[in-house]
């Protein structure tokens, strides 16, 4: 266990709606990644938090949003769904003020758009 | 910014071979390499991670070289068994910027 946990495990919806992943990170860790995972694709970064503040933004589409609350949970909200965006959410977190530090992953939120 | 090149993107063994995955890195100032390990709809797990100012490194059966002149960074699994079959990552990363991933190996170990 990665310490790193996300929720729901897994999501069917349809294309135009709206849903929210929650990701909680390691005990201690400030900052917190989102990637996508197309099926048989790479690692695709989306956006970075640090104790609450935008730090790093990736190829994320607009219609995708996230913010990281006090608490340093996050959640990612992706709106107007289309089938493209079908695709395994991971959340990782690293220590704060460390460098070369590995990311830890959360298991991840299946979404399945139909 | 960083481009990570990974190779080959498939590699099939014999269970007790070795297998090794090279990566490539574009930005000499990263300083160090994670290799994680993704196991069919599950997450990216570590398995091993080097320093700029290591040249090996090594766990059991997995070791990790690295070449900063030539920017390069290689994965070795000794022994291979089918539970090493598997999808890696390789990444690079210059201090606390975002880590940049290689596009993955499927590394299959037949019986």
């Amino acid at each position: 266990d990665s310490g790193v946990t996300q929720t729901p495990k897994h999501l069917i919806t349809a294309t135009g709606q709206r849903v929210t992943l929650r990701c909680s990170p390691r005990s201690g860790d400030l900052s917190v990644y989102w990637y996508q995972q197309s099926l048989d694709q790479g690692l695709q970064f989306l956006i970075q938090y640090y104790n609450g503040e935008e730090r790093a933004k990736g190829n994320i589409l607009e219609r995708f949003s996230a913010q990281q609350f006090p608490d340093l949970h996050s959640e990612l909200n992706l709106s107007s769904l289309e089938l493209g965006d079908s695709a395994l959410y991971f959340c990782a977190s690293s220590p704060p003020g460390t460098t070369n530090s590995p990311l830890h992953f959360g298991n991840g939120t299946r979404l399945t758009v139909t | 910014g960083e481009n990570v090149e990974q190779h080959p993107s498939t590699l099939s063994v014999q269970e007790g071979d070795s297998a090794v995955i090279k990566c490539t890195y574009s930005d000499s100032a990263s300083n160090y390499f994670p290799w994680y390990k993704q196991e069919l709809g599950k997450r990216p797990q570590l398995i091993i991670d080097i320093r700029s100012n290591v040249g090996e490194k090594k766990d059991q059966r997995i070791a990790v070289t690295l070449n900063k002149t030539a920017k390069h960074f290689s994965l070795h699994i000794t022994e291979t068994q089918p539970e090493d079959s598997a999808v890696y990552f390789c990444a690079a990363r210059e201090g606390s910027y975002i880590p940049t991933f290689g596009r993955g190996t499927s590394l299959i170990v037949h019986p």
